[in-house]
């Protein structure tokens, strides 16, 4: 299993505070991803990261925000939580290797995340 | 932009049965395909991929899927099922791009597969 975790695992938040989700890898893979997931909806794509301090927007990136200051750590910020982003949360992580293209990405464990 | 469907939300199927489970696929350029298992409350695993060469694929868990460029379809089939085979099964798609930002992945909407004794 690629060494990929999550932090916290649980979360219950009020409607207006912060929340930081925590993505750590060990396996220096250079690509991070965070997805969110709903039912009805599969993952969507939320942010992005093709190296340090490198991010940029998916589908689904209003309401969020990203820092990678290290390779192994990728936040997910919500300034302000609402319940539309009560949801579970996949960190993802991708090597991309030019030469043989694997492509594939590693998912970590979750976040289950409740706004109230 | 590429887009994925899954063609059936729910498929329920009994024990040693076979099973198919069809995803469609739209994208104006060349793509990479994959389907993700994910089993309740865990993370989702790669099952198979498809790159480029064969377009009969196996993946782990004696899964297989089909690449069907006419149809743009990668169905992904087992021929005997078990009850551990009941999880929620994912395709996605991404442009064959690695090493760039554009190697995103674009998932479907998940299909729940539940295996009955």
């Amino acid at each position: 299993d690629a060494g990929i975790t999550q932090s916290p695992r649980h979360k219950v938040t009020e409607t207006g505070t912060p929340v930081t989700l925590r993505c750590h890898q060990t396996e220096n893979h250079r690509y991070m991803y965070w997805y969110r997931q709903d039912p009805g909806h599969g993952l969507r794509l939320i942010h992005y990261s093709y190296g340090v301090k490198d991010t940029d927007k998916g589908e689904v990136s209003d309401g969020y925000s990203v820092s990678r200051s290290k390779t192994e750590d990728f936040l997910l910020t919500l300034e302000s939580a609402t319940s539309s982003q009560t949801s579970v949360y996949f960190c993802a992580i991708s090597e991309s290797k030019i030469s043989g293209g694997h492509c594939e990405q590693y998912f970590g464990p979750g976040t289950r995340l409740t706004v109230t | 932009a590429q887009s994925v469907t899954q063609l059936d939300s729910q498929v329920p199927v009994f024990e040693e049965a076979p099973v198919e489970l069809r995803c469609n696929y739209s994208s104006s350029v060349s793509v990479y395909l994959f389907w993700y298992v994910q089993y309740p409350n865990q993370g989702l695993q790669l099952l198979l991929k498809y790159l480029s060469g064969s377009t009969l694929v196996k993946g782990i868990n004696g899964f297989e899927a089909e690449f069907n460029k006419s149809q743009t379809s990668f169905h992904l089939r087992k021929p005997s099922v078990h009850i551990s085979d009941t999880a929620e099964y994912f395709c996605a798609v991404s442009r064959p791009l690695c090493g760039t930002s554009y190697g995103k992945l674009t998932f479907g909407q998940g299909t729940i597969l539940t295996v009955h004794p």
